[in-house]
């Protein structure tokens, strides 16, 4: 099975709109982290979210929130108030493993979603 | 503050080449990453580094070598250029204590 699956085609969204990107996850650690990273067209990975599989709160950065729902293994990005340079490609990712060191660090990514805001 | 830096930003090799992909860090990270991007897909890990002397394989390492001599540099080396490795090469670095990864600008390679 695949670790990290991304299935939605391409997303839009209306701007200052919510969108949800969906992302599922498969793992039999107890302890792993769930990562949302964004591409835009120049090709840059940019770090947007993390959420540990401990952390009892769902993470929030500014306008990204992560819906995290275990039971589910499911880890959806929520942006909220979208904006035209929101367009880009999102990835998820997860670590598994107790820690953040040696091989528990190594990530492993969902195929992406391609998001485009309209005006 | 640099971060992670990659050269050459592009490369166009011929079948059965080889070369080198650069990658610095300057931020003092122990671990260092390198993956690779086909087009349309997300980034599979190719090879990463715990510390300097130490690599060790990731999902698709076949066909690269690694080597780590210094807490900076970890260069990724083709050896034997085929079709299939026309990708894009990141590198990525982190601070053992941080889940962060740091990316590079990556490297658009192309074998013909």
């Amino acid at each position: 099975a695949q670790k990290i699956t991304q299935t939605q085609p391409g997303m839009f969204v209306q701007e200052k709109e919510a969108v949800t990107l969906d992302c599922t996850y498969d793992t039999s650690d107890q302890s792993y982290g769930l990562f949302w990273y964004k591409q835009p067209s120049s090709g840059e990975m940019i770090f947007l979210i993390y959420q540990g599989s401990y952390d009892e709160q769902n993470a929030t950065e500014g306008r990204y929130s992560l819906n995290f729902q275990k039971a589910r293994k499911s880890a959806n990005l929520v942006i909220s108030a979208s904006q035209l340079g929101d367009s880009a490609m999102y990835f998820c990712a997860m670590r598994e493993g107790p820690t953040y060191t040696g091989a528990n660090s190594k990530l492993t990514f969902g195929k992406g979603i391609t998001l485009s805001v309209r005006p | 503050n640099a971060g992670v830096t990659q050269t050459p930003k592009f490369r166009i090799l011929k079948i059965g080449q080889s070369m080198t992909l650069q990658c610095t860090q300057d931020m003092n990270h122990n671990y260092m990453y390198w993956y690779r991007q086909d087009p349309g897909m997300g980034l599979k890990l190719i090879y990463y580094s715990v510390g300097a002397g130490i690599t060790d394989k990731g999902e698709v390492p076949n066909g690269y070598n690694v080597s780590r001599s210094t807490t900076e540099d970890f260069p990724l080396r083709l050896e034997l250029a085929a079709p299939s490795q026309t990708s894009v090469y990141f590198c990525a670095s982190k601070e053992a204590a941080s889940y962060e990864q740091y990316f590079g600008p990556g490297t658009r390679l192309t074998v013909t």
